[in-house]
């Protein structure tokens, strides 16, 4: 099956600054990458995601970078800011009629340093 | 519209107790998913449901059942609980017709078995 393994764990940056997570995926059928962020006590929410047929994807301050060759991905989050601090998870599937299910990896816990 | 619910929010069990977790969606959606959330192990899958009447096993599944009996609930069961229980568990839907592979994420269910 499919295995998603997570780099770093935990990551300290400065406000203002920029924050990287990286995912590696062992299955080359999958094609669904998203990322949730996971503020304490609440329940993960997807905050982007991207699909296999494109290598990046921008929404304001965050962007994700997909490299199939490799089978990475990474989540990118320029001027961060003290509400960025969370638990960040990725995640990838193969997007196939009845089979949804998401591998997720083991998390990243971001902290913004004011 | 309140998304995904989850009762009950936090619960203490005995070794060997059994107990009901209810996740309820409003969204329509087809796809149903259980996930436990462990320290360092990000989520993982528990059992899961494409249609009303159906379920199948994820990653995890020994130690718990599920029924899908109405469309807008999944309800995951432990018969006899095991202190290896201890977790937070994740509901979630998906709507396969339209961006399918985004799974909603409720609020979570923190058991301690003790």
């Amino acid at each position: 099956g499919e295995n998603v393994e997570q780099h770093p764990s935990t990551l300290s940056v400065q406000e203002g600054d920029s924050a990287v997570i990286k995912c590696t995926y062992s299955d080359s059928a999958s094609n669904y990458f998203p990322w949730y962020k996971q503020e304490l006590g609440k329940g993960p929410q997807l905050i982007i995601d991207i699909r296999s047929n494109v290598g990046e994807k921008k929404d304001q301050r965050i962007a994700v970078t997909l490299n199939k060759t490799a089978k990475h991905f990474s989540l990118h989050i320029t001027e961060t800011q003290p509400e960025d601090s969370a638990v960040y998870f990725c995640a990838a599937s193969i997007v196939a009629r009845g089979n949804e299910k998401l591998t997720f990896g083991t998390g990243t816990r971001l902290t913004i340093i004011p | 519209n309140a998304g995904v619910t989850q009762t009950p929010k936090f619960r203490v069990l005995k070794t060997g107790q059994s107990m009901t977790l209810l996740c309820a969606q409003d969204m329509n959606h087809e796809y149903m998913y259980w996930y436990r959330q462990d320290p360092g192990m990000g989520l993982r899958l528990i059992h899961y449901s494409v249609g009303e009447g159906t379920t199948a096993k994820g990653e995890v599944p020994d130690g718990y059942n599920v029924s899908r009996l109405k469309k807008q609930n999944f309800l995951l069961g432990l018969e006899s609980a095991a202190p290896s229980q201890t977790s937070v568990y994740f509901c979630a839907s998906s709507r396969p017709r339209t961006r399918r592979e985004t799974q909603y994420f409720g609020p979570g269910t923190r058991l301690l078995v003790l």
